[in-house]
């Protein structure tokens, strides 16, 4: 079974800090993905990489950077974290050869 | 651009046929793919269908694809309570890197 792991389930910071969300897969997959969800708005793109060290940015890229140093591993970063990005966050990854998405759990992150 | 919408909510008595209807945008698109998340959790996928198919069953899932009107359904027979979730709607298409593009999602809502 493909297992997509997220860091945290629940995470509260304070405005400002700097905040990172990991999220580990362990089917070689070699794209990943970040979205954040909102109620009413679906799912947004945040970044997404398909191949170690390369990203791209996503619908909603401002306030957040990315990090991917290993295939297995796809972090996102907030440099200063501020209450508008109170969300929840979820990772996925897919292969190459197919559009269909693996997810993790997803992070519910509380900046207050 | 691309699209993909499908209504918020849809209310159904249990044991009834839900039907979750969903549209989209681009033509050039492969794969539609139909998500559940259950309340806390991450998405999983549910069924998907590829876009040279008109229907495809599994279970109680029927999916229906109708590609002139660029329109996707999602019947479930018999809903029970454990069906309680958000349904979303998304389509890979070849040119964005596998990248999904989601709709909003549906909430079912089951009534006894």
């Amino acid at each position: 079974d493909v297992k997509v792991t997220q860091s945290s389930r629940y995470l509260v910071k304070r405005t400002g800090e700097k905040v990172f969300l990991e999220c580990v897969q362990d089917m070689d997959h070699e794209n990943m993905f970040w979205y954040r969800q909102d109620p009413g708005l679906g799912l947004r793109l945040i970044y997404f990489s398909y191949d170690v060290k390369m990203k791209e940015k996503g619908d909603i890229p401002e306030g957040y950077s990315v990090s991917r140093e290993k295939k297995e591993r796809f972090s996102l970063i907030l440099e200063s974290a501020s209450t508008n990005q109170t969300s929840m966050y979820l990772c996925a990854s897919s292969p190459t050869n197919t559009g269909e998405q693996f997810f993790g759990p997803g992070t519910r992150l509380t900046v207050l | 651009g691309e699209d993909v919408e499908q209504s918020l909510f849809l209310s159904v008595r249990e044991g009834d046929s839900s039907v979750i209807n969903c549209t989209y945008t681009d033509s050039s698109s492969t794969y539609l793919y139909w998500y559940k998340q259950e309340p806390g959790a991450g998405l999983q996928l549910l069924t998907y269908i590829f876009s040279n198919m008109d229907m495809k069953q599994d279970q109680r899932l029927t999916v229906l694809l109708n590609k002139k009107d660029k329109h996707l359904s999602l019947r479930i027979a018999d809903t029970q309570t454990g069906d309680s979730a958000i349904y979303f709607c998304a389509e890979s298409i070849r040119s964005s890197n596998y990248q999904l593009i989601w709709g909003a999602g549906t909430k079912l809502i089951i009534k006894p």
